[in-house]
């Protein structure tokens, strides 16, 4: 299982844009990245996934350098209403058997008027 | 189409009794979870399922049962409750034909409180 190692927070402010990076040296071939969103007294959210280069949604930008050993949510413009924490995970994406999906401790965004 | 369903959503035990947290899901998904989330901190795995009949343990299990009859359901049963099974307990589940990689629909989650 690739483990994922991310900050444990980040404050910014509205209008600005945030990186948030998660580090996965043991990502495996067959590995996909997907980074979900949680506000308090809910459960996460996904918001984009990706396996390799770059992929953007209407939301936000998920880059993964060649090696794959790392990625970053890039969140544009942020505003108040982002304020939540973000996981990334690393799983297989299509067929396999492994269903044991771990979270990590997440990035506790904090966003700043 | 109502997605992941979690029953109750708040629930009081006292210690030693016994209950059972109801996951359902409409969606065919192959695989479901059961994550806990204690306040402040991160989720914890508890146990998965990656169809029914099959069931796994996950990274905390203690204290905890389950079973998968059906695709739809997915009980999580608390045997002998214990104050540290004070926890929000959300159920998840991830579309058929991907692996684990795939997104995860979460339920709304049930608070369970323990004294």
């Amino acid at each position: 299982l690739a483990k994922t190692t991310q900050p444990i927070s980040m404050d910014s402010y509205e209008g600005q844009e945030v990186n948030i990076t998660c580090s996965h040296n043991n990502i495996a071939t067959n590995d996909y990245i997907t980074w979900y969103q949680q506000f308090p007294s809910q459960g996460p959210r996904f918001i984009i996934q990706g396996y390799k280069t770059k992929v953007t949604n209407e939301v936000a930008s998920l880059f993964i350098p060649a090696d794959r050993k790392s990625s970053t949510l890039s969140l544009p413009r942020v505003s108040l209403s982002d304020t939540a924490v973000y996981y990334c995970l690393v799983g297989e994406r299509y067929g396999g058997s492994q269903g044991n999906l771990i979270f990590g401790k997440g990035t506790k965004l904090s966003v700043k008027p | 189409n109502a997605g992941v369903t979690q029953t109750p959503k708040f629930r009081i035990l006292k210690i030693g009794q016994s209950m059972t947290l109801q996951c359902a899901q409409d969606m065919n998904h192959n695989y479901m979870y059961w994550y806990r989330q204690d306040p402040g901190m991160g989720l914890k795995l508890i146990y998965y399922s990656v169809g029914a009949g099959i069931t796994d343990k996950g990274e905390v299990p203690n204290g905890y049962n389950v079973s998968r009859s059906t695709t739809e359901d997915f009980p999580l049963r608390l045997e002998l409750a214990a104050p540290s099974q004070t926890s929000v307990y959300f159920c998840a589940s991830s579309p058929p034909g991907t692996g684990s990689g795939g997104e995860l629909f979460f339920g709304e989650g049930s608070r369970l409180t323990v004294l």
